[in-house]
């Protein structure tokens, strides 16, 4: 049973650039959620998505925006890179019923 | 608004001794308190959570303390091992928001 998986591992970008990056939840998992993780604090929501539309967003600009495609994966779209936008990016998914949120292993974003 | 302190921010524990982690949260509306492990370069584990209608749950040897008068819950890890070192962090969800708040996280370090 694959759990979450997340691509690319790794990923450095310049100011001003646009980044996307993937998720495939965990199987029978219908919803996916995006945290971002700066270094040495605790992840921050970003956006659910479940039944293909953003159904929470927490404090973030809308450069941020996703996608959450028929199969459950999702994708993150980050435009205008700032260096502050330099943070691990975390996908969780769940079932809709269910509390117990899984994370994927991250994406490492480096803004230069 | 940090909605939920999570303490101490690092932890010293010698082989098979106890750590104990502390968080308390302000938003009375949270109804689910997981613990989530964390090792560089991986994305948080669910280790074990709790609901606010018991005091106490176990799984091996990890043990979640909740205080709802108090607003406090706190994970304890019995007999600790080098392999548990790791960052630890509490979070607090929402009913119908599915939208964790971490902490900031208590990095655990286990001397063999």
């Amino acid at each position: 049973d694959a759990g979450v998986t997340q691509s690319p591992t790794h990923l450095i970008k310049t100011r001003g650039q646009q980044v996307t990056l993937r998720c495939s939840p965990k199987s029978g998992h219908d919803t996916v959620s995006w945290y971002q993780q700066a270094l040495g604090q605790g992840p921050q929501f970003i956006f659910q998505y479940y039944e293909e539309e953003e159904r929470q967003r927490g404090n973030f600009p809308d450069r941020f925006s996703g996608h959450q495609f028929p199969n459950y994966s999702s994708e993150l779209n980050v435009n205008a890179l700032l260096l502050g936008d330099s943070a691990l990016y975390l996908c969780a998914s769940r079932r809709q019923a269910s509390y117990e949120q899984y994370f994927g292993p991250g994406t490492r974003l480096t803004v230069t | 608004q940090q909605q939920v302190k999570q303490s101490p921010q690092s932890l010293i524990v010698q082989k098979g001794g106890i750590s104990i982690i502390n968080c308390a949260y302000e938003n009375t509306a949270f109804d689910y308190f997981p613990w989530y492990q964390q090792f560089p370069g991986k994305g948080p584990a669910l280790l074990i959570a709790i609901r606010p209608d018991v005091s106490e749950k176990k799984e091996g040897r990890f043990t979640i303390s909740f205080n709802k008068s108090a607003k406090q819950f706190s994970l304890h890890i019995m007999d600790s091992q080098p392999g548990d070192s790791a960052t630890y962090f509490c979070a607090a969800d929402q009913g119908g928001s599915e939208k964790l708040v971490f902490g900031k996280g208590t990095k655990l370090t286990v001397n063999p």
